[in-house]
């Protein structure tokens, strides 16, 4: 399985952008980078995905590097309710395209 | 619009004794999954099944049971209960459209075993 290595841990000030880093070196050329997060006591929800090109929606921006081996998920103004653990995630064809779930990265946000 | 809806929220078991956690959803799915999540770390896949009558083991299979029936349910069968099992348990579905489709998960299940 292709793997994705993200910091534990990030801190961002409210209204401030934030820059979360993944690196997914051994990534293959058909995998789309996913990035979910989970919020305290929910469910992980979707943010967004992408293959090659820069991504937007109304949650975020992913930035992905030309040479594909990381990505980078942008959130332009951090809100307080955006605290929470951030997974950049490739997908297991071998699991019914499962979502791969590592450690990801607890960003906090301070007034 | 309900969802990915999974009962009980949260569940006491005694060592050795056994339950089932339900999971359905509403979106006419093919693809369901069921994870645990340990403190501190992230999800890991359980069982999941690629459409009704199939399913198929995860990466922690051992000590569960699944089936699907049905394209709405996907329960999770605990047969002797351990404390090893203790943990939050996450039920998710996606779409059949391409394998990128978003995947949309419970409320969660949150099991001690004593």
């Amino acid at each position: 399985d292709a793997k994705t290595t993200q910091p534990n841990s990030m801190e961002s000030n409210e209204e401030e952008p934030v820059h979360l880093p993944c690196n997914h070196s051994t990534i293959s050329g058909t995998d789309y980078i996913h990035w979910y997060r989970q919020l305290p006591s929910q469910g992980p929800e979707y943010v967004i995905h992408g293959l090659t090109s820069n991504v937007n929606n109304r949650m975020a921006s992913l930035a992905i590097a030309e040479d594909r081996k990381s990505s980078t998920l942008i959130l332009h103004r951090a809100t307080l309710r955006d605290a929470a653990v951030y997974y950049c995630i490739l997908r297991d064809p071998n699991s019914g395209y499962a979502l791969n779930f590592g450690k990801g990265t607890s960003l906090l946000v301070t007034p | 619009n309900a969802g990915v809806t999974q009962t009980p929220k949260f569940r006491i078991l005694k060592i050795g004794q056994s339950m089932t956690l339900q999971c359905t959803q509403d979106m006419n799915h093919n693809y369901m999954y069921w994870y645990r999540q340990d403190p501190g770390m992230g999800l890991k896949l359980i069982y999941y099944s690629v459409g009704a009558g199939i399913t198929d083991k995860g990466e922690v299979p051992n000590g569960y049971n699944v089936s699907r029936s049905t394209t709405e349910d996907f329960p999770l069968r605990l047969e002797l209960a351990a404390p090893s099992q203790t943990s939050v348990y996450f039920c998710a579905s996606r779409g059949s459209g391409t394998v990128n489709t978003e995947a949309f998960f419970g409320q969660g299940t949150r099991l001690t075993v004593v």
